[in-house]
């Protein structure tokens, strides 16, 4: 089954101890991404990757890290979370980065709540 | 810098035509616009996608103006199964950044 994994769903943590979310998709997808998605503020993207090794700034990059090693998988780190980045977050996929942007595809989430 | 608005939320009834519009007067030229939906406590999900006038498939039409400064969304006789989160999708010009609006928040009353 074509999918987007991510772990964990929920995680409860507490300031400035590093975390990692990892994403991994099944679909040989060239362009993955992460948003975080805040009341009123709709989805945000954070960082997007057009293929291995290939990475770039989205719109609220501040306090995330992410790496593309390898093509499946594409983690999100936060090195150290502070409170203002509790929030739900999603990873997606698509086949191609580009013109037309290809549908996204879309993990199920985590929420992360950092106190 | 590309941006889209949506209304917040909107109320409708089963059975009728619902009409979601999105405005990104900055949609880069040769950018496509994409809407998804999303269901509380799942990721969103692609409906439609389309460049210009019109674009129908089996869940919901697209209109296109030929301006393409704006998109409207329609959900042909709704049920309480399309209470969701409807959201509208531009790509920055010059870059791979995608800019989702704030979404659109459906209810659909028996």
């Amino acid at each position: 089954e074509a999918q987007v994994t991510q772990n964990p769903r929920y995680l409860i943590t507490v300031t400035g101890k590093k975390l990692t979310v990892t994403c991994s998709q099944n679909m040989n997808h060239e362009y993955m991404s992460w948003y975080r998605q805040d009341p009123g503020l709709g989805l945000r993207q954070i960082y997007y990757s057009m293929n291995v090794e290939v990475t770039d700034k989205g719109d609220v990059p501040e306090g995330y890290k992410v790496s593309r090693k390898e093509k499946r998988n594409f983690p999100l780190i936060l090195e150290s979370p502070s409170p203002n980045q509790t929030s739900l977050y999603f990873c997606a996929s698509s086949l191609a980065s580009g013109t037309p942007h290809q549908p996204q595809h879309f993990g199920d989430g985590t929420r992360l709540s950092i106190l | 810098l590309a941006k889209t608005t949506q209304p917040i939320s909107m109320d409708s009834y089963e059975g009728q035509e619902v009409n979601i519009t999105c405005s990104h007067n900055n949609i880069a030229t040769n950018d496509y616009i994409t809407w998804y939906q999303q269901f509380p406590s799942q990721g969103p999900r692609f409906i439609i996608q389309g460049y210009k006038t019109k674009v129908t498939n089996e869940v919901a039409s697209l209109f296109i103006p030929a301006d393409r400064k704006s998109s409207t969304l329609s959900l042909p006789r709704v049920s309480l199964s399309d209470t969701a989160v409807y959201y509208c999708l531009v790509g920055e010009a010059h870059t791979d950044k995608l800019i989702f609006g704030t979404g659109t928040r459906l209810q659909v009353f028996p």
